[in-house]
């Protein structure tokens, strides 16, 4: 089992949907989520970046983090054709050295139709 | 503010040449540093690590190396490409100790 799974989709949705992805992750020790967002031909940009459960808000963008399910989502309300990419999870524990090493999913493919 | 580069932005490559990636990052001193290599349908694959001038982590055992001859320098390496090595090849830092990693621009590797 992947220590970050998530589902590669494609997924495909009209303008102005609200667009869940969702991430799993098995290993109990990982306190750090962030979402990447990868325009095709691009290196990932950091979206959105949490260390808590509960949820972080920043302008058409959620995430939300659940440890005790283990589970990671991004929301993202009245989406834009300039959404569609590739959103990457990824988690992280805190080793407590220098050497933070991330853990990525293999990322959604989102398209957002006008 | 931070900038990270990445040279050359393409590169098609033959089986069985050398290959030399570079990665520079302005605006900070002492950042840990990254090579990623991304594959279709394979998801991010780190592949070194750095926490300083002349000290690399291997995550997996291959034909590449990493070498950092300076603080904000760091540079990917082959003696011999094999056609498995074609994918896009990232660079990312972070502040030590921060949590927040950024990416450089990528390079599209092909090897034919």
């Amino acid at each position: 089992q992947k220590e970050v799974e998530q589902d590669p989709g494609p997924l495909s949705v009209p303008e102005g949907a609200i667009v869940s992805l969702n991430c799993t992750y098995s290993n109990s020790a990982f306190q750090y989520f962030m979402w990447y967002r990868q325009y095709s031909r691009k290196g990932p940009e950091l979206l959105m970046y949490t260390y808590s459960s509960g949820n972080k808000e920043d302008g058409r963008f959620t995430a939300q983090v659940d440890k005790s399910s283990k589970y990671i989502s991004l929301f993202i309300r009245d989406s834009q054709p300039s959404d569609s990419a590739t959103y990457l999870c990824a988690s992280e524990k805190n080793s407590g050295g220098s050497n933070y090493k991330l853990t990525f999913g293999k990322g959604t493919l989102l398209t957002v139709n006008p | 503010s931070q900038t990270i580069h990445q040279w050359p932005a393409t590169l098609v490559q033959p089986v069985g040449s050398p290959l030399s990636l570079e990665c520079t990052v302005e605006g900070t001193s002492n950042p840990n540093l990254y090579w990623y290599r991304q594959a279709a349908g394979r998801g991010l694959q780190l592949l070194f690590y750095s926490v300083g001038i002349g000290q690399i982590s291997s995550e997996v055992p291959q034909n590449l190396s990493a070498s950092r001859p300076q603080d904000r320098q760091f540079i990917l390496s082959s003696k011999k490409l094999l056609l498995s090595d074609s994918g896009f090849y990232l660079c990312a830092w972070r502040y030590q100790g921060a949590d927040e990693q950024f990416f450089g621009p990528g390079t599209r590797l092909t090897v034919l």
